[in-house]
């Protein structure tokens, strides 16, 4: 089962910032949040992943509380193409061996 | 760019017959890589893990008879769903780790007739 929880969809207008949220209570101390995405007929692609400091690198932002149960993923200026299905995942760390377990995600959807 | 690399990205094959899915890891070695199978509008779910010289693990539920997986190399590793039936029919997905992240390929869309 997947131990995030994330809202099924949300909308956001294009050129402005898209706020996922992302509820993770139960993280244990050493696992990592990951985000990917996944647009339509594609694999999921990699995003972004942190343990509790906040990332940035150039698709987007993520926001980790401080008690670390939960998260938000900001893309900062949505466009039409950021529309797709965003998950978040837990992970421990060096987790090779294991795969990715995914929930339902949320369709993000970017209106014109 | 991709790190991982899937072929064919679609194919239709005739009920009974079997066919098989490449994955690459392209530019890195990937001792572990994971096959997942995903329905229309559900998530991705994990089939098995393929380990590079042994056997692959599978998830429950999932026929190791019927999906075949051999991870002959470091950088390949194949799915062939055997015997295949119209309920096979679906996007199958491979992924591999690189450090402390999982690639993902593109795809690979079969279909069943």
């Amino acid at each position: 089962d997947a131990k995030t929880t994330q809202p099924p969809s949300m909308d956001c207008a294009e050129g402005r910032a898209a706020n996922l949220p992302c509820n993770h209570s139960t993280i244990s101390g050493n696992e990592y949040v990951y985000w990917y995405r996944q647009i339509h007929s594609q694999g999921p692609q990699y995003i972004i992943h942190g343990l509790k400091n906040n990332e940035t690198n150039e698709m987007a932002s993520l926001i980790i509380t401080e008690d670390r149960k939960s998260s938000t993923l900001i893309l900062p200026h949505a466009t039409l193409r950021d529309t797709a299905v965003y998950y978040c995942i837990v992970r421990p760390p060096g987790g090779g061996a294991d795969g990715l377990t995914f929930g339902k995600g949320t369709h993000l959807i970017i209106q014109p | 760019g991709a790190v991982v690399s899937q072929h064919p990205s679609w194919v239709i094959c005739k009920s009974g017959t079997s066919v098989k899915i490449e994955c690459r890891s392209l530019d890195f070695q990937a001792t572990t890589m994971f096959w997942y199978r995903q329905f229309p509008k559900q998530s991705l779910m994990l089939m098995a893990t393929s380990n590079e010289g042994s056997k692959a693990t599978y998830e429950q539920g999932v026929e190791k008879d019927k999906f075949l997986i051999n991870h002959a190399s470091l950088t390949l590793s194949t799915l062939t769903v055997t015997s295949a039936h119209p309920e096979d029919s679906s996007f199958y997905i491979c992924s591999a780790p690189r450090g402390n992240t999982i690639y993902f390929g593109e795809g690979s869309w079969l279909t069943v007739v």
